[in-house]
């Protein structure tokens, strides 16, 4: 089934570890992009690529990074997690194409809790 | 500074017409997004404007005016399964968008 997913659906983490989430798409969409969610905030965005090879700073990048290898995968990296990046991680994807609409598809996400 | 705003929360009842507003200040427009997103799960995509008027999908239309910085999600002939939160986005003049906190919905029998 085509769609986007995302590895591991929740994880526990203790300050100061590293952790990757994982990102897959079998849409051949060129554009990914990761966002968290709070409550009582919107949808912020951390990074995103327009293309396999680039990346971009989205609002709130500090203490995250990301890579894109290849068209499918964009995983993100907490380097040293804190407890402020407890949130739920939604990874998304479009076709960016040149044209509207270019909507964003959603992953289910990823329940992140740093203790 | 950008702003997205909706109703934290409103509550309708099962078969009743319900409309969820939303008003932004953006750097730039490039089209309006709502998206549905039910407890616990991803966002799901639902309209989009990015010419002034009503758009209509179905039981849910969705309605731009770019001269107010306005929109509003119509839904009809709700049911309980319309229970959820409604997110409204706009895409800025750097082509990211910009979300609103969502506005939770509550659908009673």
């Amino acid at each position: 089934i085509a769609g986007i997913t995302q590895a591991p659906t929740s994880q526990i983490l203790a300050a100061g570890r590293r952790m990757t989430l994982r990102c897959t798409q079998d849409m051949r969409h060129n554009a990914m992009y990761w966002y968290r969610q709070d409550l009582g905030l919107g949808l912020r965005l951390i990074h995103y690529s327009n293309t396999a090879g680039t990346t971009g700073k989205g609002e709130v990048p500090d203490g995250y990074s990301v890579s894109r290898a290849n068209t499918d995968d964009f995983p993100l990296t907490l380097a040293s997690a804190v407890p402020s990046q407890t949130s739920v991680y939604f990874c998304a994807s479009s076709e960016k194409a040149g044209g509207p609409p270019d909507t964003q598809y959603f992953g289910p996400g990823t329940r992140l809790t740093v203790l | 500074g950008q702003n997205i705003d909706q109703p934290t929360e409103m509550t309708a009842t099962e078969g009743a017409i319900v409309q969820i507003n939303c008003t932004y200040q953006t750097s730039g427009f490039n089209g309006l997004f709502w998206y549905q997103q039910h407890a616990g799960e991803a966002p799901t995509f639902l309209s989009y404007n990015v010419l002034d008027g009503l758009e209509e999908k179905g039981r849910f239309s969705s309605f731009l005016s770019r001269s107010k910085g306005y929109s509003y999600l119509l839904l009809k002939e709700l049911q309980m399964k319309d229970s959820a939160s409604y997110l409204c986005a706009v895409r800025d003049s750097n082509y990211q968008l910009i979300w609103g906190a969502g506005t939770k919905l509550i659908i009673k029998p």
